[in-house]
Formats: C-alpha cells, structure tokens, sequence
C-alpha cells in the first residue's frame, strides 16, 4: 500500500512565524503535490513537483514555497504565516506515466494561524 | 483557468436507493478523471478512474464518461449509511499531472 505522512495533523502558530510541513511518501513516486482545503472552495493546488529539485506553481503559490531535496520528501514552507493560511493542508504523491497517475493522499494538517 | 463543476448538494437518498453524482468540465483535452471519497476530518481517497468514454463498474460504484458532452458521472446503488461523504470530482489534462479539484457534494445515506 501507498503510505504519504505528514509531520502534523494539527499545528497551531502566531502570525509572523516561519512555517514548515513536511510530507513523506515510500513508493518512490516521482510526483508530489502540495493543497490547501478550505470549506465552499474546495481543494486547490499550491506547487508540485515531478522531480528532485524541481518544482512548478499551482495556482496559488503566493506566500508559500517548497522544497523537495529527496525524492521522498516534499516541504511547504510559509515563509511568514498569515491567518489567511489558516487551513487544512493535503500532501499527495503520484507515479507519472500513462494511466497511473492517480494521486495517494496524506492524512492532512490542520493549520491554525493565530 | 481549467474549471470542474459538480452538483452543488448536499444530496440526501434513502438506504438500497442509487445515488448519482455529477460533474461538468471545461477543458476539451482532458484525459483522465477521477472520483475521491472524503469522509469528514479524513483526506480523499480514489474509488475511481476513467479514461475512455462509456461506463465503468467497480462493485456498486459505476463511473460514467461522455467526453463530447465533457460530462463524467458516478453513480452509487444500493447505497449504504457508509457511503456517507463528500465525494470529490478531479480531473486531469495535458502532460503536466496536475488535477483540477470539484468543490465536492456532501452525500447523505439515510437509513
């Protein structure tokens, strides 16, 4: 079975601070995704990356950004945290090719920004 | 801005009744799509895919795709209390990966 953790479930922060969630995957899939889900908007794409060092905006990467120095592990980083961001935050990785591209969901992080 | 359109719900059934979830697209050249289930404070999780035109069955779960009509559908039977979730519309385009989320229907399976 495809297993995607990530470092939190629940992270509570104060505006201003420096904000790191960590996503690990163990099936060598060479794509990862970051998304925020928040209620009546649905889940949007942040930034995904298909390769090691390699990384592409979603469509709403302003106030974050990623870093991904191991194929297994994907980082979202929210460089000064805004109660904006205040949202659940889903990591998903993906073996590219064909018709296996389905995306493998961690369990999430809820994160307030206070 | 690729867009993916579901029936708004919350969608209430009857137990053993089908359910039918819908989904519109906008982009002409998608290829893949999806349906995720997510049950409440959980992260989705794939019931199903479908890449060719027509209807594909997996136990009580049948997807349907209409590529013309840019229409893919999912339908439930003999729907169970456990069905219970928002169900989740992706799509996917080009060569890039990426999915285009619906902002889910909320299912309710009354017993």
């Amino acid at each position: 079975d495809v297993k995607v953790t990530q470092s939190s479930r629940y992270l509570v922060k104060r505006t201003g601070e420096k904000v790191f969630l960590e996503c690990v995957q163990d099936m060598d899939h060479e794509n990862m995704f970051w998304y925020r889900q928040d209620p009546g908007l649905g889940l949007r794409l942040i930034y995904f990356s298909y390769d090691v060092k390699m990384k592409e905006k979603g469509d709403i990467p302003e106030g974050y950004s990623v870093s991904r120095e191991k194929k297994e592990r994907f980082s979202l980083i929210l460089e000064s945290a805004s109660t904006n961001q205040t949202s659940m935050y889903l990591c998903a990785s993906a073996e590219p090719g064909g018709r296996t591209d389905t995306q493998y969901f961690g369990p999430g992080t809820r994160l307030t920004v206070l | 801005q690729k867009e993916v359109e579901q029936n708004s719900g919350p969608l209430s059934v009857p137990e053993g009744a089908i359910a039918s979830l819908n989904c519109t697209y906008s982009d002409r050249g998608s290829q893949s799509f999806f349906w995720y289930r997510q049950y409440s404070g959980k992260s989705p999780e794939l019931i199903m895919s479908i890449y060719s035109n027509g209807d594909k069955e997996d136990g009580r779960f049948t997807a349907q795709l209409n590529k013309a009509s840019q229409y893919v559908s999912l339908l439930i039977r003999d729907s169970q209390p456990s069905d219970s979730a928002t169900y989740l519309c992706a799509v996917e385009g080009g060569s890039n990966y990426k999915l285009t989320f619906g902002k889910g229907t909320l299912l309710t399976v009354n017993p």
